[in-house]
């Protein structure tokens, strides 16, 4: 199986601070990364696909770069509703592996 | 509006057997793959089942794999996840979601709000 290792597991910023959060998969995985969003009590919700695809209705303070075995999420400037916890996904091959999270909190 | 709405979940004793449900709408149903996926409340995201469009392509997590049946009814909008051998490891709360192919490529675009299932004597 391939792992999924984010970084960092948690950490607090301010509104108006970037915030960048790490994934990396332990094969390449070329631009099969996806990224999801959790806030508390709520099902996840897709924000990109294939590294660096915005879905539909995301704010564009939100990008994703990478291919092969690193991937960053960027939220440029982070906003209230944007605490909460978000995950990777790689979708090069099954089982679909997800990252343990990322916490962003207030500080 | 794309929802997906699940059910089935409960209090079931190790051993035992439970079928969710998950109804669609606002999407045409047998043009998609459906997955289940379960989270550990405050934990991570486990993928453990996908479906493509005809049931013609099934898959299972290693850690469910001879327990757990996935199955669809495209007349009904529904898919379904049949758990037998229910362990206390099971314990989760189980989300429906909606690939964004016929076939299981991922990523998932669209998850209900899951039903919690409990194994425990």
């Amino acid at each position: 199986d391939i792992q999924m290792t984010q970084s960092p597991s948690s950490l607090s910023a301010s509104v108006g601070d970037r915030v960048t959060i790490t994934c990396r998969a332990s094969e390449n995985i070329g631009n099969f990364l996806n990224w999801y969003q959790q806030k508390h009590g709520q099902a996840p919700k897709l924000l990109i696909s294939h590294a660096s695809s915005w879905q539909t209705g995301v704010p564009s303070g939100f990008s994703g770069s990478g291919s092969g075995t690193n991937f960053t999420l960027t939220i440029s400037s982070l906003q209230p509703e944007d605490f909460a916890t978000y995950f990777c996904q790689q979708s090069y091959s099954t089982p679909r592996t997800f990252g343990l999270g990322t916490k962003v909190e207030i500080k | 509006e794309v929802e997906l709405v699940e059910s089935g979940g409960g209090l079931v004793q190790p051993g035992g057997s439970l079928r969710l449900s998950c109804a669609a709408s606002g999407f045409t149903f047998d043009d998609y793959a459906m997955h289940w996926v379960r989270q550990v409340p405050g934990k991570g995201l486990e993928w453990v089942s996908s479906i493509s469009w005809n049931s013609g392509s099934k898959d299972y997590a290693d850690s469910v794999k001879g327990r757990f049946t996935i199955s669809r009814d495209n007349a009904k909008n529904s898919v379904y996840l049949q758990m037998n051998s229910l362990r206390a490891e099971d314990t989760a709360l189980y989300y429906c979601a909606k690939d964004i192919s016929p076939y299981d490529s991922s990523p998932y675009d669209y998850w209900g709000q899951g039903t919690l299932v409990t194994v425990s004597s």
